[in-house]
């Protein structure tokens, strides 16, 4: 079980670049979440999907976050155009589907926006 | 109201002594209950689930959730310097949806 990947695990980018993170889910997991975490804000929910299909995207900030999953081992964040407050850890999480399962998560990525 | 509250701490406790952290939650509707420890600069990981108003016991630990109270607690027993950590209490509020509380910093001093 190789667990959840994220990559990149640093990002430093200038304000108003494009920004994409990546995650591969852990095998057989069909619920994806990406989460952002800040010493301000906690753990925030952004959004989540079940089998591929995006079930809850209320948590995302505003039209500059994004994201997809055009499989099931694969999903995207993207942020166009980044700001310096979206400077954070974001984490990726899988989960089997099953109602309360609990959440896998992956290393993180710390994205710094200069 | 935040839908998942925790004491942000710091909890200090000596070690060998009990660790006690505690969580509410606002939506009644909720059904299961979790708690997620995290070291610094790391990412959480999973200590205890629970589902139904009680105990749970799972070696040091003890989850205990009281539904009426919407309340959730973890005892940790004979605290090591290695708990150290923040402690995350989560909430399903329903279908896939799982909600973090702020988390509550532990330090055991040796």
């Amino acid at each position: 079980d190789a667990g959840v990947i994220q990559s990149p695990r640093h990002e430093v980018t200038e304000m108003g670049q494009e920004v994409t993170l990546r995650c591969k889910p852990i095998s057989g997991h069909n619920s994806l979440f990406w989460y952002r975490q800040t010493m301000m804000r906690g753990l925030e929910l952004l959004i989540y999907f079940n089998n591929n299909v995006p079930i809850d995207d209320s948590g995302m900030p505003e039209d500059r976050f994004s994201a997809k999953m055009p499989n099931a081992s694969f999903s995207t964040l993207k942020i166009q155009p980044s700001e310096p407050r979206d400077s954070a850890v974001y984490f990726c999480a899988s989960s089997p589907s099953f109602t309360g399962s609990p959440l896998h998560f992956g290393n993180g990525t710390r994205l710094t926006v200069t | 109201q935040k839908e998942v509250e925790q004491n942000s701490g710091p909890l200090s406790v000596p070690e060998g002594a009990i660790a006690s952290l505690n969580c509410t939650y606002s939506d009644r509707g909720s059904q299961s209950f979790f708690w997620y420890r995290q070291y610094s600069g790391k990412s959480p990981e999973l200590i205890m689930f629970i589902y139904s108003n009680g105990d749970k016991e799972d070696g040091r630990f003890t989850a205990q959730l009281n539904k009426a109270s919407q309340y959730v607690s973890l005892l940790i027993r004979d605290s090591q310097p290695s708990d150290s950590a923040t402690y995350l209490c989560a909430v399903n509020t329903g279908g896939f949806k799982t909600i973090f509380g702020a988390g509550t910093r532990l330090f055991v001093k040796a």
